[in-house]
């Protein structure tokens, strides 16, 4: 049962584009989400997270957006770069369950110039 | 330095063979994690601890034991490795007070033959 859905196996943006990475959850009771990069040989980085009281969260040329009544988030990384080019995976967590994560399956991203 | 190790990097066992992945982290974080990546699972966890007395299971232990063996080292050992215990390891670490995004360390390669 894949609580956290990335439908998208991998997906190719040009350099200066924006790339959108989708998400969906089924679980209602997920209350703070998370996205990660993660290059080749490394381990996953944080990205960005936003809340579920939120429905927009912004860092530099990342955003994150939920729709709650969608069970769905995106990230927006615009412009985009080649140093983008990496899988980016989205997690979820229900805080009652104190920092245990639920994570998708991931959506490598391919920046061309 | 980097926060997260993780020791061996890359380890070629046989069935039947017992062997240990070790992490440690400099960060001071009391929880700590151990995941599985499988191509085309994402990252699944295996054990937690939020604690040097407090382990729990993840949601795929079968097979797998751990040892905190200290705040700042968290072991994971396979007792009887089996091929389909070959995947990507990896480490992780949180502090509550940071929200839920946990550190991640590089990895352990992990081929069982």
């Amino acid at each position: 049962d894949q609580q956290v859905k990335q439908n998208s196996p991998s997906l190719s943006v040009q350099e200066g584009r924006i790339s959108i990475l989708n998400c969906d959850y089924t679980n209602s009771m997920f209350d703070y989400f998370l996205w990660y990069k993660k290059y080749p040989a490394e381990g996953p980085t944080f990205l960005i997270s936003i809340s579920s009281i939120k429905d927009k969260n912004e860092d530099g040329r990342f955003t994150v957006f939920l729709n709650k009544s969608a069970k769905h988030l995106s990230l927006h990384i615009v412009p985009s770069q080649p140093g983008d080019s990496a899988v980016y995976f989205c997690a979820a967590e229900f805080t009652g369950t104190a920092s245990k994560l639920t994570f998708g399956t991931g959506t490598r991203l391919q920046v061309t110039l | 330095d980097a926060d997260v190790t993780q020791t061996p990097r890359n380890r070629i066992t046989k069935t039947g063979k017992r062997i240990m992945l070790e992490c440690s982290q400099t960060k001071g974080h009391d929880r700590m994690y151990w995941y599985r990546q499988d191509p085309g699972l994402g990252l699944r966890l295996i054990y937690y601890s939020f604690d040097v007395k407090d382990i729990n299971k993840g949601e795929i232990s079968d097979g797998y034991s751990v040892s905190r063996q200290a705040q700042a080292k968290f072991s994971l050992s396979l007792e009887s490795a089996i091929p389909n215990q070959t995947a990507l390891y990896f480490c992780a670490t949180s502090d509550p007070g940071q929200g839920g995004a946990q550190y991640f360390g590089p990895g352990t390669r992990l081929l069982v033959l």
